[in-house]
């Protein structure tokens, strides 16, 4: 069974602050990950997501996440944060699995940008 | 072009009640999810759709809870005698399927149902 666990329901961060939320799973086959961020009263827009090959893989808004299996992390950064990140961010793992497609969410974690 | 539609944005019921909610996924995707939002439970899956084959059903909580998928294309959520625990945001997902587990799912603005 895949899970997957976000550290922090809550993050604040400064205007220019790097942005780090963590993101841990646990998958009994190499997983696919996904970040997903979700303004307030919006559906949820993928950020970026990790299937194969490199590690490091760049989204939009200038987010990133590096895939470390030893870790099992998938941890989303950003350098510099911008008032406009404020937002619930959402780490998600989906098996390599034909039967079954589902995404499984962790918690989500609020980031807050302060100025 | 258009992306996942979902109505009503809002539905408000009393308890017992039965509710349908809609689902319009973007075109040509093959593929469409049912997730539920809540404060209790996070983002839960409750059913997959993939063209003609058998829907995955197995995120539904009980069997108040059915779904339906017209022509491989609009889908229907219907929860049958709510109860309050009901009470959620409702997000449907759609993707183009075929592919594998790695591709993007994207996501309506959800149906927010409160049961009184």
């Amino acid at each position: 069974a895949q899970s997957v666990t976000q550290l922090g329901s809550h993050v604040s961060v400064s205007e220019g602050a790097l942005v780090l939320l963590r993101c841990n799973y646990s998958s009994s086959v190499p997983p696919y990950l996904f970040w997903y961020v979700q303004y307030p009263n919006q559906g949820l827009q993928l950020l970026l997501k990790y299937t194969t090959g490199a590690t490091l893989v760049k989204g939009i808004n200038g987010f990133e996440a590096e895939f470390k299996k030893s870790e099992t992390s998938f941890h989303l950064t950003k350098p510099s944060a911008h008032m406009s990140d404020a937002a619930e961010y959402f780490c998600a793992v989906s098996e390599f699995s034909w039967g079954r497609r589902a995404l499984t969410f962790g918690s989500g974690t609020r980031l807050q940008v302060q100025p | 072009g258009a992306g996942v539609s979902q109505s009503p944005s809002n539905k408000v019921t009393e308890k017992g009640k039965d509710v349908e909610l809609r689902c319009d996924p973007i075109s040509g995707h093959t593929a469409l999810y049912w997730y539920r939002q809540s404060l209790g439970q996070g983002l839960e899956f409750l059913i997959y759709f993939q063209g003609n084959s058998a829907p995955d059903k197995s995120g539904l909580p009980s069997d108040r809870f059915s779904a339906e998928r017209t022509g491989g294309s609009v889908s229907t959520l219907t929860i049958q005698r709510t109860q309050q625990e009901d009470s959620a945001v409702y997000l449907c997902a759609s993707s183009f399927g075929g592919v594998g587990p790695g591709e993007t799912q994207y996501f309506g603005p959800g149906t927010r149902l409160l049961v009184l």
